[in-house]
């Protein structure tokens, strides 16, 4: 039992070069979340979806984009990588959209030079 | 805008004894509010979970209060180990989609023994 999935675990970029986060979930969950957690700031929502087939802005969606794949699948992209996106991102899922507990994948850990 | 703090940034505390941490939000009340355990290098793992009809919540040794009047929830270890040490965040909602879920930045918690 995977639980949720992200890969990879770290990655290096130049700016201006593209990258796709994966994330999958083997729980059966409707709803789906990219995170971003920096020092001092906390985790900020970049992008959910609340079910297959729709997706909506979070807190600070500029500079990504997301895919859901399928049920099982949310995908974050970054078209065009800054140093501002330096960060650690997080997926997490859960069954309901409403009032049930996230379920965090590890991470990607990605850094911008 | 809906905020949400975490008081300390770090609390350390002996073994044997309770720790308190605390987490105050501000204008409207949350639908509930939520608590999650995050170690280094790891993503946030779901501990509790309380609505706002709800005064206090309890699993084994934590337990959470939630005091809407105080605009505050508070969070207890009971007889903490030094394997309860990991930075605790409070999360909330404030509307009927999680994706309105916002987090705190979080409190380290260190138990020494």
């Amino acid at each position: 039992n995977a639980g949720v999935t992200q890969t990879p675990k770290f990655q290096v970029l130049k700016t201006g070069q593209s990258m796709t986060l994966q994330c999958a979930q083997d729980m059966n969950h409707n709803s789906m979340y990219w995170y971003r957690q920096d020092p001092g700031m906390g985790l900020r929502l970049i992008y959910y979806s609340a079910s297959e087939g729709t997706t909506d802005k979070g807190e600070v969606p500029n500079g990504y984009n997301v895919s859901r794949l399928n049920k099982r699948e949310f995908s974050l992209r970054l078209e065009s990588a800054a140093p501002s996106q330096t960060s650690v991102y997080f997926c997490a899922s859960t069954l309901s959209s409403y009032n049930s507990p996230l379920h965090f994948g590890n991470g990607t850990r990605l850094t911008v030079t | 805008s809906q905020k949400i703090e975490q008081n300390s940034e770090a609390l350390n505390i002996q073994e044997g004894k309770t720790a308190t941490l605390t987490c105050n939000y501000t204008n409207y009340s949350p639908a509930y509010l939520q608590w999650y355990r995050q170690d280094p290098g790891r993503g946030p793992v779901f501990l509790l979970l309380i609505r706002e009809n709800e005064k206090e919540k309890r699993k084994e040794r934590l337990k959470v209060t939630f005091d809407t009047t105080l605009k505050q929830s508070l969070f207890h270890i009971t007889a903490s180990q030094p394997a309860d040490s990991a930075t605790y965040l409070c999360a909330l909602n404030y509307g009927g989609s999680q994706g309105n879920l916002i987090f705190g930045k979080g409190t380290k918690l260190s138990v020494k023994p």
